[in-house]
């Protein structure tokens, strides 16, 4: 498996601009994670699904910030209009979530990361 | 939700010097991990351990998940160790939250 698929690794775009990030997760993973991680605030857990259903968004900075994912092989995230301040590098990170697994056998309930999309807001 | 702690915040070391990581969490948790960022940025999960002790190489991990810390250890330090190291656990429901890392600077 290629791992975990994030486009576009950088963009530069101007203040008032959407943009969409995009994620391919793991052949088989049933769990997709979307993080933001700048200096001032670390890593932040944004949005996760399970099955392709948001289970919680709690961590969207707010209503410009929206994700979805349509099928188990694809997650964007948009953020219209987009501002200075969302300037951030965005991970994608995917797990085969299983209940009651025994991980270190199955592999199962581990976090895999994309290589990040690098936004730049100007 | 849960709190994630990782201390120290920053470490330096000479090339060869021994050092211990830690990760204190707020409640039981699924699942722990420790993650490597590279001066490129990518995220190397180094371990899956939510209880337990494991060993790859120079690094090995602890969790001792009645007491909710997580240990990782690293000996022989060499320069390529550089980096931030985090902590991630992941909650019954599902979700993860990281700590805010220690960034590790090995000096030759």
């Amino acid at each position: 498996d290629a791992g975990v698929i994030q486009s576009p690794r950088h963009e530069v775009t101007e203040m008032g601009q959407e943009v969409t990030l995009r994620c391919k997760p793991i052949s088989g993973h049933n769990s997709l994670f979307w993080y933001r991680q700048t200096m001032m605030r670390g890593l932040e857990l944004l949005i996760y699904f399970n099955n392709n259903v948001p289970i919680d968004d709690s961590g969207m900075p707010e209503d410009r910030f929206s994700a979805k994912m349509p099928n188990a092989s694809f997650s964007t995230l948009k953020i219209q209009p987009s501002e200075p301040r969302d300037s951030a590098v965005y991970f994608c990170a995917s797990s085969d979530r299983r209940r009651g697994a025994r991980p270190l056998v199955s592999g199962a309930n581990v976090l895999t990361f994309g290589a990040g999309s690098r936004l730049t807001v100007l | 939700g849960i709190q994630v702690e990782q201390s120290p915040p920053d470490l330096i070391l000479q090339e060869g010097a021994n050092s211990t990581l830690r990760c204190n969490f707020s409640d039981s948790v699924n699942n722990l991990q420790w993650f490597h960022q590279n001066p490129w940025g990518q995220l190397i999960n180094l371990f899956y351990i939510p209880s337990g002790t494991k060993q790859n190489g120079r690094l090995s991990a602890t969790t001792v998940a009645t007491e909710r810390y997580s240990l990782l250890y690293i000996s022989s330090s060499q320069t390529t160790d550089s980096g931030v190291y985090f902590c991630a656990v992941v909650t019954n429901a599902g979700k993860s939250t990281f700590g805010d890392g220690t960034t590790l600077t090995v000096k030759p």
